[in-house]
């Protein structure tokens, strides 16, 4: 199964801070790499698909990049709604696997 | 609107069997690769299970390959997780999930956009 490592597994940021959460894969994912935003007692919301590819409706401070096995979701401008935990999900082979988690809390 | 809705959560002994519905609505049902996602209460997600758009090809997590099963009846806008022998460690909430993007060859490549509210499975006796 592909291991997928997220870090920090927290962190604190002010609002109009850049933020950068990265994802290590065990194994390349070519594009295959996906990020979800959820909060608390809330669904997982769809953020970026197949590496950089902005969802519909998801502000476009939210990017993505990545090279095979490491991945980045940057936030450009942290907003208060943008308080939450993201997790990224590799959909490059079966059994799929979601990271971790990065809880992104105020400071 | 876009809205999937489970059902069929509750609290069921050690061993047991339960049957989970995701009731879908305000969309191409038969154009949706769904799947089937879980998560301890203030821990992280896990993957349970993926079916293709006609129900051709179902796929596991190796924790419930042998126990569970999902399935989906196009007809009736509705995805199922038969599950059986179920552990303490299947206690979770439990969300159905889909998309359409990659249909309809890459119906589980390009991540999932429409999730259910989740439903609470407790295995306790």
């Amino acid at each position: 199964d592909i291991q997928l490592t997220q870090s920090p597994s927290s962190l604190s940021a002010s609002v109009g801070d850049r933020v950068t959460i990265t994802c290590r894969a065990s194994q390349s994912l070519s594009i295959y790499l996906n990020w979800y935003q959820q909060k608390p007692g809330k669904a997982p919301n769809l953020l970026i698909y197949a590496e950089s590819n902005l969802q519909s409706g998801v502000p476009s401070r939210f990017s993505g990049s990545g090279s095979g096995t490491d991945f980045t979701l940057t936030i450009s401008s942290l907003q208060p709604e943008d308080f939450a935990t993201y997790y990224c999900q590799q959909t490059y082979s079966i059994p799929l696997t979601f990271g971790g988690g990065t809880k992104v809390e105020i400071k | 609107q876009v809205q999937l809705v489970e059902s069929g959560g509750g609290v069921v002994q050690p061993g047991r069997s339960l049957r989970l519905s995701c009731a879908a609505s305000g969309i191409t049902f038969s154009s949706y690769g769904m799947h089937w996602v879980r998560q301890v209460p203030g821990k992280g997600l896990e993957w349970v299970a993926v079916i293709s758009y006609d129900g051709s090809n179902e796929y596991y997590a190796d924790s419930v390959k042998g126990r569970f099963t999902i399935s989906r009846d196009n007809s009736k806008n509705t995805l199922y997780l038969q599950m059986n022998s179920l552990r303490g460690d299947d206690t979770a909430v439990y969300y159905c999930a889909g998309t359409s993007l990659g249909y309809p060859d890459y119906y589980f490549r390009y991540g999932v956009d429409v999730w259910g509210q989740g439903t609470t499975v407790t295995v306790s006796s």
